[in-house]
């Protein structure tokens, strides 16, 4: 089954500086990829994703790229701010209905 | 904006009693799952179900646990027998089916003692 890797386990930025997480996943019949944004006390909640069929989303100062040769996926976000500091965990999907494969996550500091 | 609910959102128990998770999701939505995190690790996929039965379930979702959705609303989880390794975060989700995103609701802490 599909096996998603993800790192660093933790990462601490200065504020307004750029993060970055990396994942990569075993199924190459995984097509969708979606990122999560959890707090604490709180479930996992979407915060951008990308379809096999695009290398590059941006949402504001998040942006997310795939190479689904390599199987890597990349999450990017610039202009840090506190509020940003939370568990991110990337995944992966087989189809729209299909059960999500979490990574292990990162816990982003952003420091002031 | 809609959103899956859960309750309780923290339950104590004892081991070997039975625990009924109870989570709606989201109205137009058709499929359902549970997923567990155990604290510290990962979230980890449970079950899926559609059309009132289960699509796919993981080692994990062995023969003490069950789903159900006894109305048009509830989705619940039941644990027939825990036992302490079942302490974790319950998350429900569910999804249109129209769209890939998996919404998730806040989860429930079980504790079992």
């Amino acid at each position: 089954g599909e096996n998603v890797e993800q790192h660093p386990s933790t990462l601490s930025v200065q504020e307004g500086d750029s993060a970055v997480i990396k994942c990569t996943y075993s199924d190459s019949a995984s097509n969708y990829f979606p990122w999560y944004k959890q707090e604490l006390g709180k479930g996992p909640q979407l915060i951008i994703d990308i379809r096999s069929n695009v290398g590059e989303k941006k949402d504001q100062r998040i942006a997310v790229t795939l190479n689904k040769t390599a199987k890597h996926f990349s999450l990017h976000i610039t202009e840090t701010q506190p509020e940003d500091s939370a568990v991110y965990f990337c995944a992966a999907s087989l189809n729209r209905d299909d059960k999500i494969i979490f990574g292990k996550g990162t816990r982003l500091h952003i420091l002031p | 904006e809609p959103e899956v609910t859960q309750t309780p959102s923290h339950q104590v128990t004892q081991m070997g009693q039975e625990v009924i998770l109870r989570c709606v999701p989201i109205s137009n939505h058709l499929y359902f799952y549970w997923y567990r995190q155990i604290l510290g690790q990962k979230v980890e996929f449970l079950v899926s179900f559609y059309n009132n039965e289960i699509s796919e379930k993981s080692e994990i979702f062995d023969d003490q646990f069950s789903v159900e959705r006894p109305d048009g609303s509830n989705f619940t989880l039941k644990i027939r027998s825990t036992k302490l390794e079942d302490s974790a975060m319950y998350f429900c989700a569910s999804v249109s089916g129209l769209s890939y995103e998996q919404y998730f609701g806040p989860g429930t802490r079980l504790t079992v003692t």
